[in-house]
């Protein structure tokens, strides 16, 4: 089945040492996005690529990275993780049709960060 | 901005009743996508139903189904004959022509025997 996939599920890291996840998807969508989600609340996005165009939110911290190396796979970076960087992340895909027509995205299962 | 609103952080309902979320939102867009996104303690984010705005006909997938009042800026979710496995996070989200997707606070379900 086509799908996006993350790993690690859980990662444990130590303050202020670098931190990497990673999502990779086989339905081939142009479109990849990282969200960071704290419990119980509503999805943030970090950034996306359209393709290879990087796209980073205005209130994005420069501790967060991303690299996009090639259309199946994306990473997010953390520099230097601090305690309120602990959240689940997700990555997302979405297919934008040449038209302009937008298709909705498809959620990885998530990657829960713990920063001790 | 635009802006999405739960009013509802929670909600129950009896297995095989019928329950409706709420959502509002802020756009003076005119062309955009509404959805509704359910998020099961497993934490994997799924599409149940999705409206184009420019589309009078309310959408509706099995046993959900929208409320869409495009005047109103409302578009609610029905879901009829609950089942314990609806249990979830429901976001209520918003896209216009850009990239972004605004989600909404959430509302949690719970679904009693």
């Amino acid at each position: 089945d086509a799908m996006v996939i993350q790993n690690p599920r859980y990662q444990v890291t130590q303050f202020g040492k670098p931190v990497t996840l990673s999502c990779s998807q086989t339905l081939n969508h142009n479109v990849m996005y990282w969200y960071q989600q704290k419990s119980s609340q509503a999805p943030k996005l970090l950034f996306h690529y359209y393709d290879k165009d990087f796209n980073n939110e205005a209130d994005t911290p420069d501790n967060f990275q991303s690299r996009r190396p090639n259309t199946s796979f994306c990473f997010l970076d953390i520099r230097s993780p601090g305690l309120g960087d602990a959240a689940m992340y997700l990555c997302a895909t979405s297919r934008r049709t040449s038209g302009g027509a937008w298709n909705e995205q498809f959620f990885g299962p998530g990657t829960r960060l713990t920063v001790l | 901005a635009q802006t999405v609103t739960q009013s509802q952080p929670e909600m129950s309902v009896q297995e095989a009743e019928t329950v409706t979320l709420s959502c509002t939102y802020d756009t003076s867009e005119s062309d955009y996508y509404l959805f509704w996104y359910k998020q099961p303690p497993s934490r994997q984010m799924i599409l149940v139903i999705r409206q184009e705005a420019y589309k009078q006909q309310n959408a509706t997938e099995n046993r959900f189904s929208v409320n869409f009042q495009k005047a109103a800026k409302s578009f609610s979710l029905k879901i009829s004959d609950s089942q314990l496995g609806d249990a979830a996070m429901y976001f209520c989200a918003y896209r216009s022509g850009g990239f972004k997707t605004i989600f909404g606070a959430g509302t949690r379900l719970f679904v009693k025997a």
